[in-house]
């Protein structure tokens, strides 16, 4: 299995919703990463988390929340987001840290706030 | 703030001819990635070098490391409908150990017509 899963493919929200954006890996891949990319952009780190702890937190606002539960599954809460924050959220996995740059991506999720 | 440029930013050709994309920044990275995006799609990886001078081919795609390890480039040869996307490059650089990031290009946009 050499996929990232996320869930779900799109979601529409309005700005005093509360949601939760879904990636699994079965890679047994030890760092996974949240990035957002925003149309005719390249995808901007928001976090990483490495061995099940948050390593890397780009001064991402706190109406983003990630989540490791374990090293397969990694969440994103959103609550409160401004219609700016619409955008493709990736999730992304790699063996180890991004030394070597051998991320793998899953297909992301089209956010729309409204 | 680690840079890298990529060119052209947009390149429409026809099937059949070839195309160089160029990836430069001041900085040296570790390893240099490409992947290439379709729209509403994550990024997938191509290819990853790591030693300066370096190139790698991937059957009509030529991936070539500077000798310093601050540029790259990608060649393809005879393209194909099928090449059409999104191309990025990607650097990665060490943070005082394993844990990485990747840096991204902003991305050539290719299309090749029939």
């Amino acid at each position: 299995d050499t996929e990232v899963t996320q869930t779900p493919k799109h979601l529409v929200m309005g700005m005093t919703n509360k949601k939760s954006l879904k990636c699994e890996q079965h890679m047994g891949h030890r760092a996974m990463y949240w990035y957002k990319q925003k149309a005719k952009k390249p995808p901007e780190l928001m976090f990483v988390y490495s061995y099940e702890k948050l390593s890397i937190n780009e001064s991402v606002p706190s109406r983003f929340s990630p989540e490791c539960p374990n090293s397969s599954l990694l969440n994103l809460h959103l609550h409160a987001l401004q219609p700016e924050d619409s955008a493709l959220y990736l999730c992304a996995s790699s063996q180890d840290g991004a030394a070597l740059g051998k991320l793998f991506f899953g297909s992301g999720t089209q956010l729309s706030v409204l | 703030t680690q840079l890298l440029e990529q060119s052209p930013q947009f390149l429409s050709i026809q099937e059949g001819e070839n195309l160089t994309v160029y990836c430069n920044s001041s900085s040296v990275f570790s390893s240099l990635q490409w992947y290439r995006q379709e729209p509403g799609e994550g990024p997938v990886l191509l290819v990853t070098v790591v030693t300066g001078g370096e190139v790698k081919k991937l059957k009509r795609l030529t991936f070539q490391f500077g000798d310093a390890r601050k540029d790259s480039s990608l060649h393809i040869t005879a393209a194909q409908t099928g090449d059409t996307g999104l191309y990025l490059c990607a650097g990665a650089k060490n943070y005082g150990g394993s844990q990485g990031n990747l840096i991204f290009g902003k991305g050539t946009k290719l299309s090749v017509k029939p």
